[in-house]
Protein backbone atom coordinates (compact mmCIF):
# COMPACT_ATOMS: atom_id res chain seq x y z
CA UNK A 1 0.00 0.00 0.00
CA UNK A 2 0.92 4.00 -0.58
CA UNK A 3 3.34 3.21 -2.98
CA UNK A 4 5.77 -0.41 -1.13
CA UNK A 5 6.51 -2.49 -2.79
CA UNK A 6 8.50 -5.53 -1.40
CA UNK A 7 9.60 -9.10 -3.14
CA UNK A 8 9.18 -11.78 -3.19
CA UNK A 9 5.90 -12.27 -1.56
CA UNK A 10 7.08 -15.59 -0.33
CA UNK A 11 10.34 -17.47 0.05
CA UNK A 12 11.38 -20.82 1.15
CA UNK A 13 14.27 -21.66 2.00
CA UNK A 14 16.36 -24.67 3.60
CA UNK A 15 18.31 -23.91 6.70
CA UNK A 16 21.93 -22.60 6.18
CA UNK A 17 21.28 -20.52 2.73
CA UNK A 18 21.60 -17.15 2.61
CA UNK A 19 18.13 -14.77 1.98
CA UNK A 20 17.69 -11.19 0.41
CA UNK A 21 14.75 -9.77 0.64
CA UNK A 22 13.83 -6.44 -1.69
CA UNK A 23 11.46 -2.82 -0.45
CA UNK A 24 10.89 -0.96 -3.46
CA UNK A 25 9.25 2.31 -2.05
CA UNK A 26 7.81 5.47 -3.51
CA UNK A 27 9.96 7.71 -4.80
CA UNK A 28 10.17 10.71 -2.47
CA UNK A 29 9.83 8.93 1.30
CA UNK A 30 11.82 10.33 3.84
CA UNK A 31 12.32 7.48 5.54
CA UNK A 32 12.25 3.57 5.38
CA UNK A 33 12.12 0.94 8.29
CA UNK A 34 12.12 -3.02 8.49
CA UNK A 35 10.12 -5.34 10.79
CA UNK A 36 9.73 -8.58 11.26
CA UNK A 37 6.43 -10.13 12.41
CA UNK A 38 6.52 -13.88 13.88
CA UNK A 39 3.19 -15.74 14.20
CA UNK A 40 1.10 -14.52 16.86
CA UNK A 41 3.21 -11.24 17.79
CA UNK A 42 3.53 -7.60 17.07
CA UNK A 43 5.98 -5.98 15.09
CA UNK A 44 9.66 -6.04 15.89
CA UNK A 45 11.52 -3.54 14.89
CA UNK A 46 15.07 -4.43 12.54
CA UNK A 47 16.44 -1.52 10.89
CA UNK A 48 15.91 2.34 10.47
CA UNK A 49 17.12 4.18 7.39
CA UNK A 50 16.78 8.24 7.22
CA UNK A 51 18.55 10.44 4.24
CA UNK A 52 22.54 10.24 4.68
CA UNK A 53 22.50 9.41 8.26
CA UNK A 54 23.95 6.34 9.75
CA UNK A 55 21.40 3.63 10.08
CA UNK A 56 19.50 2.84 13.23
CA UNK A 57 20.74 -1.00 13.62
CA UNK A 58 19.51 -1.51 16.98
CA UNK A 59 16.60 -4.03 15.81
CA UNK A 60 18.86 -6.31 14.18
CA UNK A 61 18.61 -10.00 16.45
CA UNK A 62 22.27 -11.12 14.88
CA UNK A 63 25.20 -10.01 12.97
CA UNK A 64 23.92 -13.06 10.67
CA UNK A 65 21.11 -9.61 9.44
CA UNK A 66 21.96 -6.93 7.22
CA UNK A 67 20.30 -4.27 5.08
CA UNK A 68 21.35 -1.50 2.83
CA UNK A 69 19.29 0.97 1.33
CA UNK A 70 20.90 2.05 -2.22
CA UNK A 71 20.48 5.76 -4.02
CA UNK A 72 18.21 6.75 -0.80
CA UNK A 73 15.48 4.56 -2.65
CA UNK A 74 15.40 0.37 -3.14
CA UNK A 75 16.59 -1.72 0.31
CA UNK A 76 17.35 -4.87 0.55
CA UNK A 77 17.45 -6.94 4.10
CA UNK A 78 19.72 -10.04 3.65
CA UNK A 79 19.81 -13.02 6.46
CA UNK A 80 23.09 -15.14 6.18
CA UNK A 81 23.01 -18.62 7.37
CA UNK A 82 19.36 -18.47 7.65
CA UNK A 83 17.74 -20.91 10.92
CA UNK A 84 14.44 -21.39 11.36
CA UNK A 85 13.45 -19.04 14.09
CA UNK A 86 14.22 -16.72 11.05
CA UNK A 87 10.76 -17.86 9.90
CA UNK A 88 8.30 -14.55 9.69
CA UNK A 89 6.77 -12.46 7.57
CA UNK A 90 9.59 -9.12 6.78
CA UNK A 91 7.50 -5.77 6.59
CA UNK A 92 9.28 -3.02 5.14
CA UNK A 93 7.52 0.63 5.99
CA UNK A 94 7.63 4.50 4.95
CA UNK A 95 7.29 7.50 6.27
CA UNK A 96 7.67 11.07 4.71
CA UNK A 97 5.10 10.55 1.81
CA UNK A 98 3.63 13.41 0.21
CA UNK A 99 0.09 12.94 1.94
CA UNK A 100 1.73 12.50 5.65
CA UNK A 101 4.75 12.71 6.99
CA UNK A 102 4.55 10.39 9.96
CA UNK A 103 2.71 8.08 9.30
CA UNK A 104 4.22 4.46 8.40
CA UNK A 105 3.33 3.04 5.30
CA UNK A 106 3.81 -0.53 4.67
CA UNK A 107 4.34 -2.91 2.02
CA UNK A 108 2.43 -6.26 1.66
CA UNK A 109 6.16 -8.11 3.32
CA UNK A 110 7.66 -11.23 2.76
CA UNK A 111 6.85 -14.40 4.18
CA UNK A 112 10.05 -16.63 4.83
CA UNK A 113 9.83 -19.97 5.51
CA UNK A 114 12.64 -21.89 6.49
CA UNK A 115 12.81 -25.35 6.28
CA UNK B 1 12.38 -1.06 29.03
CA UNK B 2 9.56 0.34 27.26
CA UNK B 3 6.76 -1.56 26.22
CA UNK B 4 3.22 -1.30 24.65
CA UNK B 5 0.70 -3.87 26.58
CA UNK B 6 -2.55 -4.73 24.80
CA UNK B 7 -4.99 -7.76 25.85
CA UNK B 8 -4.88 -10.20 22.93
CA UNK B 9 -8.31 -11.22 22.99
CA UNK B 10 -9.65 -12.31 21.08
CA UNK B 11 -12.50 -9.88 21.63
CA UNK B 12 -15.83 -11.06 20.22
CA UNK B 13 -18.65 -8.40 19.69
CA UNK B 14 -21.92 -9.01 17.92
CA UNK B 15 -22.64 -6.71 14.64
CA UNK B 16 -24.04 -3.45 15.44
CA UNK B 17 -22.26 -3.15 18.71
CA UNK B 18 -20.15 -0.63 20.15
CA UNK B 19 -16.32 -2.67 20.32
CA UNK B 20 -13.53 -1.68 23.00
CA UNK B 21 -9.50 -1.81 22.44
CA UNK B 22 -7.32 -0.70 24.83
CA UNK B 23 -3.68 -0.29 24.89
CA UNK B 24 -0.76 0.86 27.68
CA UNK B 25 2.52 1.89 27.39
CA UNK B 26 5.36 2.21 29.45
CA UNK B 27 7.32 5.58 28.71
CA UNK B 28 5.52 8.63 30.16
CA UNK B 29 7.00 11.24 28.02
CA UNK B 30 5.52 9.26 24.73
CA UNK B 31 3.46 11.75 22.06
CA UNK B 32 2.82 9.84 19.47
CA UNK B 33 0.20 7.35 19.21
CA UNK B 34 -1.20 5.36 17.10
CA UNK B 35 -3.78 2.18 15.69
CA UNK B 36 -3.07 0.20 13.01
CA UNK B 37 -5.70 -2.85 11.90
CA UNK B 38 -4.18 -5.69 10.12
CA UNK B 39 -6.16 -8.03 8.30
CA UNK B 40 -5.30 -11.87 8.29
CA UNK B 41 -2.65 -12.50 5.84
CA UNK B 42 -2.38 -8.73 5.30
CA UNK B 43 -0.08 -5.85 6.19
CA UNK B 44 -0.83 -3.18 8.90
CA UNK B 45 -2.84 -0.20 7.86
CA UNK B 46 -2.88 3.18 10.05
CA UNK B 47 -6.50 3.55 11.57
CA UNK B 48 -5.70 6.62 13.54
CA UNK B 49 -2.93 8.87 14.99
CA UNK B 50 -3.67 10.50 18.08
CA UNK B 51 -1.24 13.31 20.02
CA UNK B 52 -3.30 15.33 22.48
CA UNK B 53 -5.35 13.89 25.36
CA UNK B 54 -9.06 12.95 25.26
CA UNK B 55 -10.74 12.11 21.95
CA UNK B 56 -10.20 11.91 18.60
CA UNK B 57 -13.48 11.06 16.01
CA UNK B 58 -12.51 9.83 12.71
CA UNK B 59 -16.33 8.08 11.53
CA UNK B 60 -16.82 5.08 13.21
CA UNK B 61 -13.91 4.85 15.09
CA UNK B 62 -12.98 7.39 18.20
CA UNK B 63 -8.84 7.20 19.56
CA UNK B 64 -8.98 8.21 23.40
CA UNK B 65 -5.94 9.03 25.05
CA UNK B 66 -4.99 9.68 28.62
CA UNK B 67 -1.27 10.54 28.91
CA UNK B 68 -1.70 10.92 33.09
CA UNK B 69 -2.74 7.11 32.99
CA UNK B 70 -0.45 5.89 29.81
CA UNK B 71 -3.66 4.53 28.28
CA UNK B 72 -4.86 5.05 24.65
CA UNK B 73 -8.18 2.89 23.55
CA UNK B 74 -10.23 2.76 20.28
CA UNK B 75 -13.84 2.82 20.11
CA UNK B 76 -15.86 1.35 17.20
CA UNK B 77 -19.26 2.03 17.19
CA UNK B 78 -21.75 -0.33 14.70
CA UNK B 79 -19.03 -2.94 14.72
CA UNK B 80 -19.27 -4.49 11.21
CA UNK B 81 -17.88 -8.09 10.41
CA UNK B 82 -15.28 -6.27 8.06
CA UNK B 83 -13.79 -4.66 10.97
CA UNK B 84 -12.42 -8.74 12.14
CA UNK B 85 -8.83 -8.21 12.15
CA UNK B 86 -6.02 -7.68 14.90
CA UNK B 87 -5.45 -4.11 15.75
CA UNK B 88 -1.84 -3.13 16.89
CA UNK B 89 -1.28 -0.13 19.15
CA UNK B 90 1.80 1.72 18.34
CA UNK B 91 3.60 4.30 20.32
CA UNK B 92 6.62 6.50 19.33
CA UNK B 93 8.33 6.40 22.35
CA UNK B 94 9.84 9.10 24.75
CA UNK B 95 13.37 10.28 22.97
CA UNK B 96 13.14 8.54 19.71
CA UNK B 97 11.63 10.91 17.19
CA UNK B 98 11.02 7.75 14.32
CA UNK B 99 11.03 4.16 16.28
CA UNK B 100 7.59 2.98 16.68
CA UNK B 101 6.94 0.41 19.48
CA UNK B 102 3.94 -1.88 18.51
CA UNK B 103 1.86 -4.04 21.20
CA UNK B 104 1.30 -7.58 20.06
CA UNK B 105 -2.40 -6.91 19.02
CA UNK B 106 -5.74 -7.00 19.57
CA UNK B 107 -7.56 -10.47 17.46
CA UNK B 108 -11.40 -8.60 16.92
CA UNK B 109 -14.36 -10.70 15.49
CA UNK B 110 -17.28 -9.10 14.58
CA UNK B 111 -20.47 -11.55 14.76
CA UNK B 112 -22.91 -11.00 11.94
Amino acid sequence: GAGVSQSPSNKVTEKGKDVELRCDPISGHTALYWYRQSLGQGLEFLIYFQGNSAPDKSGLPSDRFSAERTGGSVSTLTIQRTQQEDSAVYLCAITGTPTSTDTQYFGPGTRLTVL
Amino acid sequence: QKEVEQNSGPLSVPEGAIASLNCTYSDRVSQSFFWYRQYSGKSPELIMSIYSNGDKEDGRFTAQLNKASQYISLLIRDSQPSDSATYLCAVKMGGSNYKLTFGKGTLLTVNP
